[in-house]
């Protein structure tokens, strides 16, 4: 079946960078695009951006420019997320989410399957 | 503040009807994307409920239905159900902010 199997907490000082990694099984990870999405405590659900497993190329948020990184390993069928200059707003947990295949454009902009979530720390 | 406005709960009896609004602009909802609603149980990962406006993915219950017409879109709830209690979001394409979603909705099963 399809699944999506997050990395683990993780608690960060101000400042630093934080690695999230996302292994995709079930399907063929190079054929659907994947989505990041982030919750802060007790807040709602936040887009951050989007990578192609098959070429690499992104599309972040605005708000997260500048300071996110996502990457993909297609030998090991993994996404990564890595946000840098962490501050403690950034405290939430950070799921990646498959967007449906077969699609481009807006089309691809919604999440059919979610992986379980890393909770990400950012504490003095 | 979100760029898809959603009221922060709503609530109903067991069997009631219950929906849950999203309302958007001319730049989402509005210029003709689609809005695809995700359910959040406690202390779980969201779980895509309605794709394309108005389509179930495979075992979601037909109780839950979706519907857009303008700048807007609903989720109903037929048939209330104690196990329906929970976060619901509305999600949606922007021309400028790309992916965005509602602020999300409580919703209490009395």
């Amino acid at each position: 079946q399809v699944q999506l199997v997050q990395s683990g907490a993780e608690v960060k000082k101000p400042g630093a960078s934080v690695k999230v990694s996302c292994k995709a099984s079930g399907y063929t990870f190079t054929s659907y695009y994947m989505h990041w999405v982030r919750q802060a405590p007790g807040q709602g659900l936040e887009w951050m951006g989007i990578i192609n497993p098959s070429g690499g190329s992104t599309s972040y948020a605005q708000k997260f420019q500048g300071r996110v990184t996502m990457t993909r390993d297609t030998s090991t069928s993994t996404v990564y997320m890595e946000l840098s200059s962490l501050r403690s707003e950034d405290t939430a947990v950070y799921y990646c989410a498959r967007a449906p295949g077969g699609g481009s454009g807006n089309t691809i902009y919604y999440m059919d399957v979610w992986g379980k979530g890393t909770t990400v720390t950012v504490s003095s | 503040q979100s760029v898809l406005t959603q009221p922060p709960s709503v609530s109903g009896a067991p069997g009631q009807r219950v929906t849950i609004s999203c309302t958007g602009s001319s730049s989402n909802i509005g210029a003709g994307y689609d809005v695809h609603w995700y359910q959040q149980l406690p202390g779980t990962a969201p779980k895509l409920l309605i794709y394309g406006n108005s389509n179930r993915p495979s075992g979601v219950p037909d109780r839950f239905s979706g519907s857009k017409s303008g700048t807007s879109a609903s989720l109903a709830i037929t048939g209330l159900q104690a196990e329906d209690e929970a976060d619901y979001y509305c999600q949606s394409y922007d021309s400028s902010l790309k992916g965005v979603f509602g602020g999300g909705t409580k919703l209490t099963v009395l």
